[in-house]
């Protein structure tokens, strides 16, 4: 199956500070989300991207699938933006989606 | 906005117990998942239906679990008798087509 490997696995930040996470897999992939996980455990969507380059206020995302990578781009980190980014890939069969370890973030203020 | 929704919250149960999780998948979504969370641990994929049938399922979904959409709204996750292990946050999620995810708010189950 479809391997899902993220980096860096921990990371601190202070606030104001910029950082990118990355999202390496290992086959072809039918879709690619990136999700974060509040401190209550909800599963927040960030960005729909199996390829291509968005942007959301402070995020933004890059997904090049013929490189099997997705990064994550935070700038100006707040200390809401704390907890765990998941990246997450579809397989091309389309009915399971697969979380990669995450990537916990924690900003101090 | 809709949202999917999970019911209960929270559930505490006996080991060997049967536990139904609920869930109210997004109205137009055809495609319907659960996932569970161990605490710490990754988010991990345990079966998806679609046309009334499932559609994969991942080796830890055994026969201890089932899926059910009993009517036109509901998409149940049946665990027939519960072991310590299966202690977890269970999450439902649905999609209109193969593509985006939609996650509810998770149930979380505790077996004593």
């Amino acid at each position: 199956g479809i391997q899902v490997e993220q980096s860096p696995p921990d990371l601190i930040l202070q606030e104001g500070a910029n950082s990118t996470l990355r999202c390496n897999f290992s086959d072809s992939v039918n879709n690619l989300q990136w999700f974060h996980q509040n401190p209550w455990g909800q599963l927040i969507n960030l960005f729909y991207i199996p390829s291509g380059t968005k942007q959301n206020g402070r995020l933004s995302a890059t997904t090049v699938a013929t490189e099997r990578y997705s990064l994550l781009y935070i700038s100006s980190s707040q200390t809401t933006d704390s907890g765990v980014y998941f990246c997450a890939v579809g397989d091309t069969g389309g009915f399971k989606t697969i979380f990669g370890a995450g990537t916990r973030l924690f900003v101090k203020a | 906005e809709p949202e999917v929704t999970q019911t209960p919250s929270h559930q505490v149960t006996q080991m060997g117990q049967e536990v139904i999780l609920r869930c109210v998948p997004i109205s137009n979504h055809l495609y319907f998942y659960w996932y569970r969370q161990i605490l710490g641990q990754k988010v991990e994929f345990l079966v998806s239906f679609y046309n009334n049938e499932i559609s994969e399922k991942s080796e830890i979904f055994d026969d201890q679990f089932s899926v059910e959409r009993p009517d036109g709204s509901n998409f149940t996750l049946k665990i027939r008798s519960t072991k310590l292990e299966d202690s977890a946050m269970y999450f439902c999620a649905s999609s209109r087509g193969i593509g985006e995810l939609f996650f509810g708010e998770g149930s979380r189950l505790t077996v004593l």
